[in-house]
């Protein structure tokens, strides 16, 4: 049962590069979303998705864009990497059922010189 | 819009002594959840709380919500360098229903012998 998979676990960007964040789940959750981490300040909402073909945005969205073409996967794009977008990021699933965990996936942590 | 505010926010006690994290939200919250994290690592789910006068307990830590005052505890007991960790609450709002957490700052605790 591998829960919420993130790829990659590291990367390196320079201002400018866009690249794809990779979240899966295989728990057929209804939602998905995307948060960042960066210290003293908790974990802020960037984006989610309550189904395939449904997205909205969270608390800092600017800079991001996501699509849920599928229930099992919601991949995070940065359009062009700013060293502000330094954080670890985390995806998260979980269902509409109360009474049942949030997963979470176990990180990206992102670098932008 | 939901807010959360964990205090305190750093929280260094000895083994063997007790001590509360307060989680404060600021609306009506579908469900509050727990969640632990260790260095370097992702968020390991807690408990997960639904009702008013909710309470869990798992080894030496429990948790309570009471919705009236819109106040959820961590209360540590006997506490061991095992759980020195930050430890999360995440509100999600009944508008919601669950499908976007918003996070306290976090409570990092450290036990010392």
């Amino acid at each position: 049962n591998a829960g919420v998979t993130q790829t990659p676990k590291f990367q390196v960007l320079k201002t400018g590069q866009s690249m794809t964040l990779q979240c899966a789940q295989d728990m057929n959750h209804e939602y998905m979303s995307w948060y960042r981490q960066d210290p003293g300040m908790g974990l802020r909402l960037i984006h989610y998705s309550v189904g395939a073909g449904i997205t909205d945005q969270g608390e800092v969205p600017n800079g991001y864009n996501v699509s849920r073409s599928t229930t099992e996967d919601f991949p995070l794009r940065l359009l062009s990497a700013a060293p502000s977008q330094t954080s670890v990021y985390f995806c998260a699933s979980s269902t509409q059922a109360p009474g049942f965990e949030a997963f979470f996936g176990q990180g990206t942590r992102l670098t932008v010189v | 819009e939901l807010k959360v505010e964990q205090n305190p926010l750093f929280l260094s006690m000895q083994e063997g002594k007790n001590y509360t994290i307060y989680c404060n939200y600021s609306t009506t919250s579908d469900r509050l959840y727990w969640y632990r994290q260790d260095p370097g690592k992702s968020l390991e789910s807690l408990f997960v709380l639904l009702s008013n006068g909710a309470v869990k307990q798992e080894g030496r830590l429990m948790a309570s919500l009471d919705t009236k005052a819109r106040l959820s505890t961590l209360h540590i007991t006997a506490a061991v360098h095992d759980l020195s960790a930050t430890y999360f609450c995440a509100g999600a709002s009944r508008e919601t229903s669950g499908s976007r957490l918003t996070f306290g700052e976090g409570t990092q605790l450290t036990v010392n012998p």
